[in-house]
């Protein structure tokens, strides 16, 4: 398994600013991925963040709103930009490794926008 | 695109019972990935159990058991000895075997009481 933490833990925030969400993993990993849960909601895939190259987004995310940084094998860096209070949600990083390439969370980063 | 259902919103079970959640998928891939995740009220999301489609033999993990049955596209978990603490929103996610991230139903929210 992978433990994985991540700053800040919560954040209140006010609109039109912008947020950077740190996450770190304790061992190498390829792959890292960026989830957004809006409260009472299901994961939604934001992008995967491979080092060394751009990060990929899904479609509904931009990079201009959620850049994404992924400087070495065991961090990764992802910022809400210009937020309003709809990017209210709880932001998790998550890292696939290990045995059958099981993905693993972080704590998540609840994230209120007023 | 990969799409995984969760019928039941809530649900509830006593202690000590035994309580099945269902999960459904659609896919075109022969081989993939099928995953349970548990996310206990403000806490962090943790794997339950992971199914490899080419494996026949259903996964167990302690109280934990999946009947999975690939033709019918049916990944069912049963919680046996229901404690407590299994109080949470179980997700169900797939992941197929040529793709990165996992596809997430919009879980089930069980309470266990006693």
């Amino acid at each position: 398994s992978a433990v994985i933490s991540q700053k800040p833990s919560r954040d209140i925030c006010q609109r039109g600013t912008s947020l950077t969400i740190q996450c770190q993993v304790d061992s190498q990993v390829t792959m890292m991925f960026w989830y957004r849960q809006q409260p009472g909601q299901s994961l939604t895939l934001i992008a995967t963040a491979n080092q060394g190259s751009e990060a990929t987004y899904e479609s509904g995310f931009v990079i201009d709103k959620f850049p994404i940084s992924r400087p070495n094998l065991t961090f990764s860096t992802l910022t809400v930009s210009n937020m309003s209070p709809e990017d209210s949600s709880i932001y998790l990083c998550s890292v696939r490794t290990g045995k059958g390439e099981t993905q693993y969370f972080g704590p998540g980063t609840r994230l209120l926008v007023l | 695109a990969q799409t995984v259902t969760q019928s039941q919103p809530e649900m509830s079970v006593q202690e000590a019972e035994t309580v099945t959640l269902s999960c459904t998928y659609d896919t075109s891939e022969n081989n993939y990935y099928l995953f349970w995740y548990k996310q206990p009220p403000s806490r962090q999301m943790i794997l339950v159990i992971r199914q490899e489609a080419y494996k026949q033999q259903n996964a167990t993990e302690n109280r934990f058991s999946v009947n999975f049955q690939k033709a019918a596209k049916s990944f069912s978990l049963k919680i046996s000895d229901s404690q407590l603490g299994d109080t949470a929103m179980y997700f169900c996610a797939f992941r197929g075997n040529s793709g990165y991230a996992l596809n997430f139903g919009k879980g089930t929210s069980l309470l266990v009481t006693p």
